[in-house]
């Protein structure tokens, strides 16, 4: 199993709503990652977990606010978005250390209205 | 600061050869890789080169040289279906993944 899975793969919320992102690998990969990507750009990296702690936070808004519950499941929770966090999300991970391919989920395509 | 330059358009022919280039500048290197990504899609990992020379892989190779900074992949036989983002990234001192801004390959029949 060579799959990073993330649920929904479309969203659409207003700005005052509250929701989640999910993700999830079987691969036994310790590291964890949330990218995001506008269109034509290539991806910015948001969070890094490594051993289900968060090890760097590229200062993203507070109204992300990311949870990982154990070593196989990222989650990214959503609060008072703003329409420029529109955005395809992407969940990857990675065993870590020198030699670190990342697998990316599908994404999910977040429309802030 | 880090920085990876790439272009950011090629158009090549069914059938043919492109090169696509990257230079990097970055806080310690351990390693580079390329990945594709058709529009709407996440990435895909296409190859990673940590020492010096060729990785050859079906109609994909990527080559890196490290005292210039410099990686390319070479495709060959495209195919329709080649047409996509071409990212280079790099693993910085820190392994974190620095990435290009891409190189959209458009081919043509």
């Amino acid at each position: 199993d060579t799959e990073v899975t993330q649920t929904p793969k479309h969203l659409v919320m207003g700005m005052t709503n509250k929701k989640s992102l999910k993700c999830e690998q079987h691969m036994g990969h310790r590291a964890m990652y949330w990218y995001k990507q506008k269109a034509k750009k290539p991806p910015e990296l948001m969070f890094v977990y490594s051993y289900e702690k968060l090890s760097i936070n590229e200062s993203v808004p507070s109204r992300f606010s990311p949870e990982c519950p154990n070593s196989s499941l990222l989650n990214l929770h959503l609060h008072a978005l703003q329409p420029e966090d529109s955005a395809l999300y992407l969940c990857a991970s990675s065993q870590g250390g020198a030699y670190t391919e990342a697998f990316f989920g599908q994404g999910t395509r977040l429309t802030v209205v | 600061g880090q920085n990876i330059d790439q272009p950011t358009e090629m158009t090549a022919t069914e059938g043919a050869i492109v090169q696509i280039n990257c230079t990097y500048q970055t806080s310690g290197f351990n390693g580079l890789f390329w990945y594709q990504q058709h529009a709407g899609e996440a990435p895909t990992f296409l190859s990673y080169n940590v020492l010096d020379g060729l990785e050859e892989k079906g109609r994909f190779s990527s080559f890196l040289s490290r005292s210039k900074g410099y990686s390319y992949l070479l495709l060959k036989e495209l195919q329709m279906k080649d047409s996509a983002s071409y990212l280079c990234a790099c693993l910085d001192s820190n392994y974190q993944l620095i990435w290009g801004a891409g190189t959209k390959l458009i081919i043509k029949p």
